[in-house]
């Protein structure tokens, strides 16, 4: 099985400007998470989609969305990008609900 | 707040010996707890998981331990391999919020040949 893919993979975009990253989960994975990581803050959690809703979603501001397709596919979107935005953007699918994911390699976002 | 705290950044071990990292939570609420291991320019992989209603699981070299009481986990890594040089994440979720993972900040782990 393929594993999770993440395009692109780097990308810098400047601040005021949105950007568009994109997800694949594992096929048959109808659950896909996407998390931040920063230097700072670690690891954080954004949203979750399941069966194409929103099932949990993270403390971030409302810059930051997602959708999912009905073929799971995931994309998430971030809006007047700001300095902090800077980050690796991680996607992770999964089977079920138990904390068991599968993550891609992410996207790395810079913001000049 | 930090709910989820890894309170070492680093752990340097010789090969062969036992490597334990730690973890400590404050949320009462978490009652599944899981560790990933990540490589530089890879995303975390799962390791091994804990239900709050066990105290210990084991999967191989591999063993995680859970005090309730005291909210700390640890996971033992015995005979530690130079393949297992890593950082390694604590993460713990709600039944209810399997995928909404809470992340520690992570510990580097060296294995020393």
């Amino acid at each position: 099985k393929a594993g999770v893919t993440q395009t692109p993979r780097y990308l810098i975009k400047t601040r005021g400007q949105q950007v568009t990253l994109s997800c694949s989960p594992i096929s048959g994975h109808r659950s896909v998470s996407w998390y931040q990581q920063t230097p700072g803050q670690g690891l954080q959690f954004l949203f979750e989609y399941f069966s194409e809703t929103q099932r949990n979603k993270g403390n971030f501001p409302g810059r930051f969305s997602g959708r999912q397709f009905s073929n799971s596919r995931s994309e998430m979107n971030v809006s007047t990008l700001e300095l902090g935005d800077s980050a690796l953007y991680l996607c992770a699918s999964s089977e079920g609900n138990t904390g068991e994911l599968f993550f891609g390699e992410g996207s790395r976002l810079t913001v000049l | 707040d930090q709910q989820v705290k890894q309170n070492s950044p680093s752990l340097s071990v010789q090969e062969g010996r036992i490597s334990i990292l730690n973890c400590d939570y404050t949320n009462s609420m978490f009652d599944y707890f899981l560790w990933y291991k990540k490589y530089p320019a890879e995303g975390p992989t799962f390791l091994i998981s804990i239900s709050s209603i066990k105290d210990k699981n084991e999967d191989g070299r591999f063993t995680v331990f859970l005090n309730k009481s005291a909210k700390h986990l640890s996971l033992h890594i015995v005979p530690s391999q130079p393949g297992d040089s890593a950082v390694y994440f604590c993460a713990a979720t709600r039944n209810n919020a399997g995928n909404m993972l809470t992340f520690g900040g992570g510990t580097r782990l060296m294995v020393k040949p």
